[in-house]
């Protein structure tokens, strides 16, 4: 099975300038979460999707923040414009809900983002 | 809000010791997770617990989720170079997966 693909594997960029972060889930699974990493403050939820509907986006930083999911199998998260203090590790997972019951999230490898 | 400590922040042993980390939480949880991550890949995870009590086996890995609900820990016997990394504990207190909180990890280091 293929596990959550992201892409691109690392960005650098320049401050200003558009960001665009791609997530394909694991086929089956209808929840999907953003994560970003940094040293200083760990892994944060950004936002999550159940069902491609955003539940919760309490997590975004800022409104130069968004997250859409067109469809069971892509997400993206864009930063617009993007800032230095943004650089950080982004991840994405997915799990599937049935009932009440959450299946453990899978992760992908992220995407390393350096913003100059 | 929730937050989860977890301890050591780091370690360094040697080759074939025992190893054991926890977390605690002032809250209750209804689901313990651990999770590892290699450098440059994303958390991969190790053990799932479900009910107070319960102590799970995942090869050399053994965890236990706490009888209080507020705590687990995570043991790894007879370390090898390969279990460098840093470990996570995660803990879910409701229903949605977006109420799971990360610890700020163990950075695990072997000695060869």
């Amino acid at each position: 099975d293929a596990g959550v693909i992201q892409s691109p594997r690392h960005e650098v960029t320049e401050m200003g300038q558009e960001v665009t972060l791609r997530c394909k889930p694991i086929s089956g699974h209808n929840s999907l979460f953003w994560y970003r990493q940094t040293m200083m403050r760990g892994l944060e939820l950004l936002i999550y999707f159940n069902n491609n509907v955003p539940i919760d986006d309490s997590g975004m930083p800022e409104d130069r923040f968004s997250a859409k999911m067109p469809n069971a199998s892509f997400s993206t998260l864009k930063i617009q414009p993007s800032e230095p203090r943004d650089s950080a590790v982004y991840f994405c997972a997915s799990s599937s809900r049935t009932g009440s019951y959450n299946s453990p999230l899978h992760f992908g490898n992220g995407t390393r983002l350096t913003v100059t | 809000g929730q937050q989860l400590n977890q301890s050591p922040q780091s370690m360094f042993i040697q080759e074939g010791e025992d190893v054991s980390m926890n977390c605690t939480s002032s809250s209750i949880f209804n689901t313990w997770l651990w999770y590892k991550q290699d450098p440059g890949e994303g958390p991969v995870l190790l053990i799932a617990l479900y009910k107070a009590g319960e102590l799970t086996s995942n090869g050399r890995l053994t965890a236990q989720f706490g009888i209080t609900r507020k705590d687990s820990f995570l043991n790894i016997s007879a370390s090898i170079p390969s279990d460098v990394g840093i470990y996570f504990c995660a803990g879910l207190s409701g229903g949605s997966q977006g109420n799971l909180i990360f610890g700020k990890g163990t950075k695990l280091s072997v000695k060869p």
